[in-house]
């Protein structure tokens, strides 16, 4: 199964800065999800962008997906101390029953 | 009101044991998984359900067998351990049949170390 590849894998930035991931993948999708993991827990659902979708926001994130270069970006604005955790994209193709997940980002939120 | 809750949370022991994992959901969904999370993070599914019925099995040692009791219940019984099973094994359940844009909920994990 294909895997979402985030890049850059570790990001370390200041209170208050905006925190962009990427995320590349390879075959045809039916969508692409986002996850936050803090240290020692499970992941957690932050938002999904179906293939026909190009932008989706929910609160300070903002999601674009670019079918055509098979990517994702995940952007945090005005970042808090509290966003410090790994992020992980999946995404899940056609007739496919199973999320396939990326490597994650390590983001650091320095206050 | 946890959603997604496993036991136990740590689980240290001998190569060679059998161990289980037990996991259950609160959230009325109808599909459950087990994923592996390995040191580098790197999250791996394992096994679905679908109302107690098998829809994924991927290439694991059949040392692991899962089982689902009902579809609120999805327990991991490991034989034999070996050192490579060594990881954090995450507990998911979704709505509906899993092939849908429905996001999976996560337990906390059980961090499983082999002596």
């Amino acid at each position: 199964s294909q895997q979402g590849e985030e890049d850059p894998q570790a990001l370390s930035i200041q209170e208050g800065e905006n925190a962009t991931m990427n995320c590349s993948y390879k075959t045809s999708i039916n969508n692409l999800q986002w996850y936050r993991q803090n240290s020692g827990r499970g992941l957690v659902h932050l938002i999904l962008i179906r293939s026909n979708e190009r932008e989706k926001h929910s609160g300070r994130l903002r999601v674009t997906l670019d079918t055509s270069k098979k990517s994702s970006s995940l952007l945090i604005t005005a970042s808090r101390a509290a966003d410090t955790a790994s992020y992980f994209c999946a995404t899940r193709d056609y007739g496919n029953n199973r999320l396939a997940f990326g490597k994650g980002n390590q983001v650091v939120v320095i206050p | 009101d946890t959603a997604v809750s496993q036991t136990p949370k740590y689980l240290v022991t001998q190569m060679g044991n059998d161990k289980s994992i037990k996991c259950e959901q609160n959230l009325g969904h109808d599909t459950m998984y087990w994923y592996k999370q390995d040191s580098k993070k790197f999250l791996k599914i394992m096994f679905s359900y679908n109302n107690k019925e098998l829809i994924i099995n991927e290439t694991v040692p059949n040392r692991f067998s899962p089982k689902s009791p009902d579809k609120a219940h999805l327990n991991l019984h490991i034989n034999s351990l070996e050192l490579g099973d060594s990881a954090v094994y995450f507990c998911a359940s979704s709505q509906g049949s899993g092939g849908n844009n429905q996001p999976q909920h996560f337990g906390d994990g059980t961090r499983l170390s082999i002596l």
